[in-house]
């Protein structure tokens, strides 16, 4: 299986701030790259797929980038609806697996 | 608006079959898209259990693929999880999934709001 690594694990962050998580892939999965977002109690919800478009409703605070096996997730100006869990996940390989995620809490 | 809707005992009984189905609205079972099953143990994070397609087509994880099928029923427009043999390490919030395939671009955008089913006796 193809193991994805996030980093932070979690991250302390204020309403404003400019936030970057990023995901690591163990072997090259091109732009097949996913960001989810999870709040507590909900099913997750699909940000960008292939690792920089945005999905359909999603604000464009949120942005994707990356290639291979280095990818990022960016939120240019926190809102507070932004505090969650977010998962990277790939479907290059087989079977699809995600990131373990990273929290997102209120400084 | 596309929804999923999962239902099934949320209660198993240790070595039983856990039976999940996902019923879905707003689209058709039969479309090109993919249908899949994700679980989430309680506070870790997403594992993808399997997939399949309307023709009958079906991928399984492999960590699971002696224990899993999915099949659908176009004629309900929804689709079920079969896991047999449980243990407690399979309890967990159980979601059904549309994995939506555009050439280049794949990712799973609509979800059912998951059940939680507890392994115990």
């Amino acid at each position: 299986d193809i193991q994805m690594t996030q980093s932070p694990s979690s991250v302390s962050a204020s309403v404003g701030d400019r936030v970057t998580i990023t995901c690591r892939a163990s072997q090259s999965i091109s732009t097949w790259l996913a960001w989810y977002q999870q709040k507590p109690g909900k099913a997750p919800k699909l940000l960008i797929y292939a690792a920089s478009t945005l999905q359909s409703g999603v604000p464009s605070r949120f942005s994707g980038s990356g290639s291979g096996t280095h990818f990022t997730l960016t939120i240019s100006s926190l809102q507070p609806e932004d505090f969650a869990t977010y998962y990277c996940q790939q479907s290059n390989g087989f079977p699809p697996t995600f990131g373990q995620g990273t929290r997102l809490e209120i400084k | 608006q596309v929804q999923l809707q999962e239902s099934g005992p949320g209660l198993v009984n240790p070595s039983g079959t856990l039976s999940l189905t996902c019923a879905v609205s707003g689209a058709s079972i039969s479309s090109n898209d993919w249908w899949i099953w994700v679980r989430q143990p309680p506070g870790k994070g997403l594992e993808w259990i399997g997939e399949m397609f309307h023709g009958g087509t079906t991928n399984y994880n492999p960590s699971l693929e002696s224990r899993v099928t999915i099949s659908v029923d176009k004629s309900k427009n929804h689709f079920s999880l079969k896991l047999a043999s449980v243990t407690a390490a399979d309890t967990a919030m159980y979601y059904c999934a549309r994995d939506f395939r555009d050439g280049y671009n794949t990712g799973f955008d609509y979800w059912g709001p998951g059940t939680l089913v507890t392994v115990s006796s």
